[in-house]
């Protein structure tokens, strides 16, 4: 079994400033790692992913994540926000054996502020 | 090109009535789920198909039931609604197999009085 947890709730910030979305997971088994954001009124959609290789991932809308095995964490960046990205941002994993279920954790709310 | 789509997108039901909420995928994947949205509490799986002919309860099944019709579509039941089924429903899907993410319908907005 799987579990994330989001460490904020919610993250208010200025337009332009750099942004870090934190999210630590804990598994008994090795798993892959995503990144949703979900807009007001809509459904997720994909931000980025961690499958294998390279610890730094790129998403789209400038977005990147850090897979640190060490710290179980997967925390999202990006370097100059805008007030589009405002939204509901989900990390999720999924188990490497098995059904492959994702299993989310309870978001962070993205505020920027102009 | 559809993705996933639900059905209907809002609803309001009053307490002990039925209803079903619709899914339909046209990617060919092989697992679906569904999913409750509460404030502060993320998305937490309410029933899954890992596969078409299959189902299974996830964190939260009751007072609910799915059924994998075909391929393509995974319905949720409510049997007798209760004011704490008052949330945000999503369907998803994916293709089941390693690494492979989930496509979300736009959700279905119940509200039970």
């Amino acid at each position: 079994a799987q579990s994330v947890t989001q460490l904020d709730s919610q993250v208010p910030v200025f337009e332009e400033a750099p942004v870090e979305l934190r999210c630590n997971y804990s598994s008994s088994v090795s798993v892959y790692l995503f990144w949703y954001v979900q807009y007001p009124n809509q459904g997720l959609q994909l931000l980025l992913k961690y499958l294998s290789g390279s610890t730094l991932v790129k998403g789209i809308n400038g977005f990147e994540a850090e897979f640190n095995k060490s710290q179980t964490s997967f925390h999202l960046r990006k370097p100059s926000v805008h007030i589009s990205d405002t939204a509901e941002y989900f990390c999720a994993v999924t188990g490497r054996r098995g059904s492959y279920i994702p299993t989310f954790g309870r978001g962070t709310s993205l505020i920027v502020h102009p | 090109n559809a993705g996933v789509t639900q059905t209907p997108k809002f609803q309001v039901l009053k307490t002990g009535q039925s209803m079903t909420l619709q899914c339909a995928q046209d990617m060919n994947h092989n697992s679906m789920y569904w999913y409750r949205q509460d404030p502060g509490m993320g998305l937490r799986l309410i029933y899954y198909s890992a596969s078409e002919g299959t189902t299974d309860k996830g964190e939260v099944p009751n007072g609910y039931n799915v059924s994998r019709l075909n391929k393509r579509e995974f319905s949720l039941r409510l049997e007798s609604a209760a004011p704490s089924q008052t949330s945000v429903y999503f369907c998803a899907s994916s293709l089941g197999t390693m690494g492979t993410e989930a496509f979300f319908g736009q959700g279905t907005r119940l509200t039970v009085v």
